[in-house]
């Protein structure tokens, strides 16, 4: 199994300010992701973070908007660039353990307003 | 754009009454997930389904795939509060990937 944390839990942000919200896991993972998800509703997946590489962005999310980074199996960042109060959301890290990745973990979120 | 729909969007119901919860996609799937998620929490994964036609039960949570790989049930018998949250279901297309896509979300409260 995995804990993951989240830092920070919530944050209220300016306008046109960045913030990078950190994820630890307490084990390796094969894989870790990062979703966006308004509260009560499903989640979107932002990017895979990929060890000592770029991340693989999903249509609509890009690097400059959300960078992200991933240096070592166990830790992960990722930035809210230029923030608008559109980028209001929660922010969720996750890890994926198993030899096909079947079991995945997820953080308590981060929950950013953006005035 | 979004391929898995889940139905009813919300349900709220009495403690001990029986429900069942649906995910479908005019996608096949190689493999189908379902999560519980509460308030202020990350999501918490509950099965993994990988062939059609598949059953599995947990306590009074009985999750079935259906057998074209396009659409999967979650029933849950004789409620409790304690199962009052988000539960969503998530599909993967490939075999082998680790991507997931989730689906639009039922949001259950049992009443006691």
């Amino acid at each position: 199994s995995a804990v993951i944390s989240q830092k920070p839990s919530r944050d209220i942000c300016q306008r046109g300010t960045s913030l990078t919200i950190q994820c630890q896991v307490d084990s390796q993972v094969t894989m870790m992701f990062w979703y966006r998800q308004q509260p009560g509703q499903s989640l979107t997946l932002i990017a895979t973070a990929n060890q000592g590489s770029e991340a693989t962005y999903e249509s609509g999310f890009v690097i400059d908007k959300f960078p992200i980074s991933r240096p070592n199996l166990t830790f992960s960042t990722l930035t809210v660039s230029n923030m608008s109060p559109e980028d209001s959301s929660i922010y969720l890290c996750s890890g994926r353990q198993g030899s096909r990745g079947e079991t995945q973990y997820f953080g308590p979120g981060t929950r950013l307003l953006v005035l | 754009t979004q391929l898995l729909e889940q139905s009813p969007q919300f349900l709220s119901i009495q403690e001990g009454e029986n429900l069942t919860v649906y995910c479908n996609s005019s996608s096949v799937f190689s493999s189908l997930q379902w999560y519980r998620q509460e308030p202020g929490e990350g999501p918490v994964l509950l099965v993994t389904v990988v062939t059609g036609g598949e059953v599995k039960k947990l306590k009074r949570l009985t999750f079935q795939f259906g057998d074209a790989r396009k659409d999967s049930s979650l029933h849950i018998t004789a409620a409790q509060p304690g199962d009052t949250g988000l539960y969503l279901c998530a599909g993967s297309h490939t075999s082998g990937t680790y991507i997931y896509i989730f689906g639009t979300g039922t949001r259950l409260k049992v009443l006691a």
